[in-house]
């Protein structure tokens, strides 16, 4: 019973550089999300997707791009790290049939220097 | 962007005391609230989910309560544990509406830090 798992759990970067998280969920659910978290700032949505093949921008999308090829997983790249980017990240899905709360991942940790 | 306020930030208890906090949400364009519970280097977990102006849910001893009329919601915790120590975290879903998509888009609060002292 995995629920949403994401892949890595810390990373360090360097400016300029590129890295992809992966989140995985085995719930079959339509929709997920990508979150960051910074201190006094609250979860804020970066960019989700409603189903396979479509994504749409969140509240903070800038510097970060999305794919959904399948729909188990959600992929969130970051082309170029900037210092900015420093967060913890919370892939997130939910179903499309109940109202029901979100499942998270565990979070990844990444930090830009 | 949705205003979803809680208070207080942080909060510290005695072993044994009752305690509640407030979310604060629109109340226009009502859909649902949702309540999390977020341990310290864990992923947040759903506690509650409301959608009935007056609504009281109750899982333990915490329990919930909801009016949409005014936009807000309370959470109380009855005879705090150290194990309560999280933060609680609430989330505001809208109406769903044509710039929105079908998403379950949630706008949450920054949350209330609970630490119950032993």
């Amino acid at each position: 019973n995995a629920g949403v798992t994401q892949t890595p759990k810390f990373r360090v970067l360097k400016t300029g550089q590129s890295m992809t998280l992966l989140c995985a969920q085995d719930m079959n659910h339509e929709y997920m999300y990508w979150y960051r978290q910074d201190p006094g700032m609250g979860l804020r949505l970066i960019h989700y997707s409603v189903g396979e093949g479509t994504t749409a921008k969140g509240e903070v999308p800038d510097g970060y791009n999305v794919s959904r090829l399948k729909k188990q997983n959600f992929l969130l790249g970051l082309e170029s790290a900037a210092p900015s980017q420093t967060s913890v990240y919370f892939c997130a899905s939910s179903s499309s049939r109940r109202i029901i709360g979100y499942t998270f991942g565990s979070g990844t940790r990444l930090t830009v220097v | 962007i949705l205003n979803v306020e809680q208070s207080p930030q942080s909060l510290h208890v005695q072993e044994g005391d009752s305690t509640n906090f407030t979310c604060s949400f629109p109340s226009s364009n009502f859909y649902a609230l949702h309540w999390y519970r977020w341990e310290t280097a864990k992923s947040p977990e759903a506690l509650f989910v409301m959608t009935l102006n007056g609504d009281e849910k109750k899982k333990g001893r915490i329990s919930a309560t909801l009016n949409t009329k005014e936009g807000y919601s309370y959470l109380y915790i009855k005879g705090s544990q150290p194990e309560d120590s999280a933060t609680y975290l609430c989330a505001f879903h809208p109406v769903r509406s044509i710039s929105s998509g079908s998403a379950r888009q949630l706008t949450f609060g920054s949350g209330t830090q609970l630490t119950v002292l032993p």
